[in-house]
């Protein structure tokens, strides 16, 4: 069955520490992989896609088929980072439950 | 701001009524998903159109329906209406069909008495 697991609800770590929000998907073709990101009271938004293999606001993620995983991560979190994040697997709109990332001053 | 409307942005209704929720996309974009999205659920797509014509379906009950008009902008109806129900539903559109980036409206929060 095609599906992407967020296994985290809640992920805290603290401003300055390194972060991680992990993604794994089941998915027998080529993925195309997205992490969305909503902030408190905005719209969701794209943060990043596979493809593309950029940094945005620092964070990066890296597709691995072998572990069939898009985990994000970012070396040192910023309280501004607390947000909703989602990861989706476009080619089959699934998405994963999301993860709550709270960064603690 | 995505360039994605919605309305209303809130909407109490009693159970066993009938809503509409409106979407306008970005201009030029083809496509239109409606998603759920409640505390215990997390985000659940429901439907994608693209050009006026039904793509994909998710997680939508047969008591939800929606469409997608001539100038693009799409409707989801939500009938007898449950408890259950309560919670915010996000449009989004894309350009094309598949792989593209989504640009999202703010979401009509609904909620069922």
């Amino acid at each position: 069955a095609q599906r992407v697991t967020q296994p985290e609800k809640l992920l805290s770590v603290f401003k300055g520490a390194p972060v991680e929000l992990k993604c794994n998907y089941s998915y027998s073709g080529s993925p195309e992989l997205f992490w969305y990101v909503q902030y408190s009271r905005q719209r969701l938004q794209l943060l990043l896609r596979h493809i593309s293999r950029e940094s945005i606001k620092g964070f990066t993620a890296d597709l691995n088929k072998g572990e069939t995983s898009f985990h994000l991560k970012k070396p040192f979190a910023q309280e501004e980072d607390s947000a909703m994040y989602y990861c989706a697997l476009s080619s089959r709109l699934i998405w994963g439950a999301g993860t709550k990332l709270i960064i603690k001053p | 701001d995505s360039g994605v409307t919605q309305t209303p942005k809130h909407l109490i209704t009693a159970t066993g009524q009938r809503v509409t929720l409106r979407c306008s996309p970005r201009s030029g974009d083809l496509s239109v998903y409606w998603y759920q999205q409640s505390l215990d659920q997390g985000l659940q797509f429901l439907i994608q159109y693209y050009n006026g014509e039904e793509r994909a379906k998710g997680n939508i009950l047969e008591r939800f329906s929606a469409q997608q008009f001539p100038d693009l902008h799409s409707e989801l109806n939500l009938s007898s209406l449950e408890l259950g129900d309560s919670a915010l539903y996000f449009c989004a559109s894309s350009p094309g069909f598949v792989g593209y980036e989504q640009y999202f409206g703010p979401g009509t929060r609904l909620t069922v008495t």
